[in-house]
């Protein structure tokens, strides 16, 4: 079975430093990868996708993220983090459309 | 773009008393439906999904169910909710193999 490991439970970053958030899959193929934000008591956002194709995929937001089939990661990353960036962000792998597993999240805190 | 809506946003219920969420969508026709539950400090849980009107899926075991009477509403219900199932309620909806969320609701059982 398919599983999401992100290993990070908190992250703490000064606003305007770079950051990556760590996404580690288990699946025997190559599955549909997503990122997703959640600020506090809402929904959650798509950040970003892979499917196939280029492995560096753009998102919203100024996010980006890099497909590593050889480490089975998809990690997040951002070159400069704003304060308005701070929330919970949630990895997540499919390997149709009804089958969705997301990591445990990774919430990450902003320094001024 | 599709919209999904959740009601109530937030809801305290006693033990042992019923529930119903219910989740709509608009600007989509026949979505495939999901609930998740996220519990505090915990990522999401898939609890049921849904391909078509009365046709559910169940992937936990519990004393939760789902409904779909019409195309774009589905409803979560309990008849008698536990400590247990306190947490954040998700309603899902797919569009082109990607999933969109509702804003969620909030169930405290006391």
């Amino acid at each position: 079975a398919q599983s999401v490991t992100q290993p990070d439970i908190h992250i703490t970053v000064s606003e305007g430093a770079s950051l990556e958030l760590r996404c580690n899959y288990s699946y025997g193929a190559t599955p549909y990868l997503f990122w997703y934000v959640q600020s506090p008591g809402q929904g959650l956002q798509l950040l970003l996708k892979y499917f196939s194709g280029d492995t560096l995929v753009q998102g919203i937001k100024g996010f980006e993220a890099e497909f590593k089939r050889s480490q089975s990661s998809f990690n997040l990353r951002k070159p400069s983090v704003h304060w308005s960036d701070a929330a919970e962000y949630f990895c997540a792998v499919a390997s149709n459309n009804n089958d969705m597993r997301f990591g445990a999240g990774t919430r990450l805190t902003v320094k001024p | 773009s599709q919209t999904i809506h959740q009601w109530p946003a937030t809801l305290v219920q006693p033990v042992g008393s019923p529930l119903s969420l219910e989740c709509t969508v608009e600007g989509t026709s026949n979505p495939n439906l999901y609930w998740y539950r996220q519990a505090a400090g915990r990522g999401l849980q898939l609890l049921f999904y849904s391909v078509g009107i009365g046709q559910i899926s169940s992937e936990v075991p519990q004393n939760l169910s789902a409904s779909r009477p019409q195309d774009r509403q589905f409803i979560l219900s309990s008849k008698k909710l536990l400590l247990s199932d306190s947490g954040f309620y998700l309603c899902a909806s797919l569009a082109g193999s990607v999933q969109f969320f509702g804003p969620g609701t909030r169930l405290t059982v006391l």
